[in-house]
């Protein structure tokens, strides 16, 4: 099966930028989606395709997918962008055929 | 506005069942793959199961197979999960999930707030 590989935790100061890495095999030749969940509540799609946003999604966050590794950036971080953020690809020729990264807790300090 | 609105969570026994329903609003449901999506206690995402717009294809993650079944119902926009011989590990929160897009493979757009299903005796 395929696997994606998350950092466990990123911390930074607010204001500051913060950038959370997937890894995964030739995960360039996938389109990445990203889901951010704060404690209680369910998922919300950030990031869809690698890097467009869903409409009410602030323009500080941003994606890129290339070689092993898609990032998820955050821009001028906010404390109430602490959350738990989640890679997701969909992989025909795996199974399951949908899979999600560990997830990174991000620490605003 | 899109709504997805499940139930059906519960306590149950190993090796019992119980069926989850999702209620969709706000969209037309029979145009949509729709997925289930499972998260144990302090664990991370993991989809359970999914399945195309007339019902005609279903996929499972391994652990599942056998033993859940997803369903629809176009008519009453209703997704559903019969989960058979739960097990301990099936122990999770279950999101119901639009899938965004007509074809399979789509992000999930939109999710429901969850339903937890606890098996234990």
């Amino acid at each position: 099966s395929y696997v994606l590989t998350q950092p466990p935790s990123v911390s930074v100061a607010p204001g500051k930028t913060a950038r959370i890495t997937c890894g995964g095999n030739n995960i360039g030749s996938k389109s990445v989606h990203w889901y951010q969940q704060k404690p209680g509540q369910a998922p919300v799609l950030v990031i869809y395709y690698d890097s467009d946003r869903p409409s009410g999604i602030p323009e500080r966050f941003s994606g890129s997918n290339s070689g092993n590794t898609a990032t998820l950036t955050i821009s001028r971080v906010e404390a109430g962008d602490e959350a738990d953020y989640y890679c997701q690809v969909w992989d025909s020729s795996s199974d399951p055929y949908v899979v999600f990264g560990g997830g990174t807790k991000l620490t605003v300090l | 506005e899109v709504q997805l609105v499940e139930s059906g969570g519960g306590l149950v026994q190993p090796g019992g069942s119980l069926r989850l329903s999702c209620a969709a609003s706000g969209f037309t449901f029979s145009s949509y793959w729709m997925s289930w999506v499972r998260q144990a206690p302090g664990k991370g995402l993991e989809w359970v199961a999914n399945i195309k717009q007339d019902g005609s294809e279903k996929y499972y993650v391994d652990s599942v197979k056998g033993r859940f079944t997803i369903s629809r119902d176009n008519a009453k926009n209703s997704l559903y999960l019969q989960m058979n011989s739960l097990r301990a590990e099936d122990t999770a929160v279950y999101y119901c999930a639009r899938e965004l897009g007509i074809a399979a493979a789509g992000p999930f757009d939109y999710w429901g707030q969850g339903t937890l299903v606890t098996v234990s005796s």
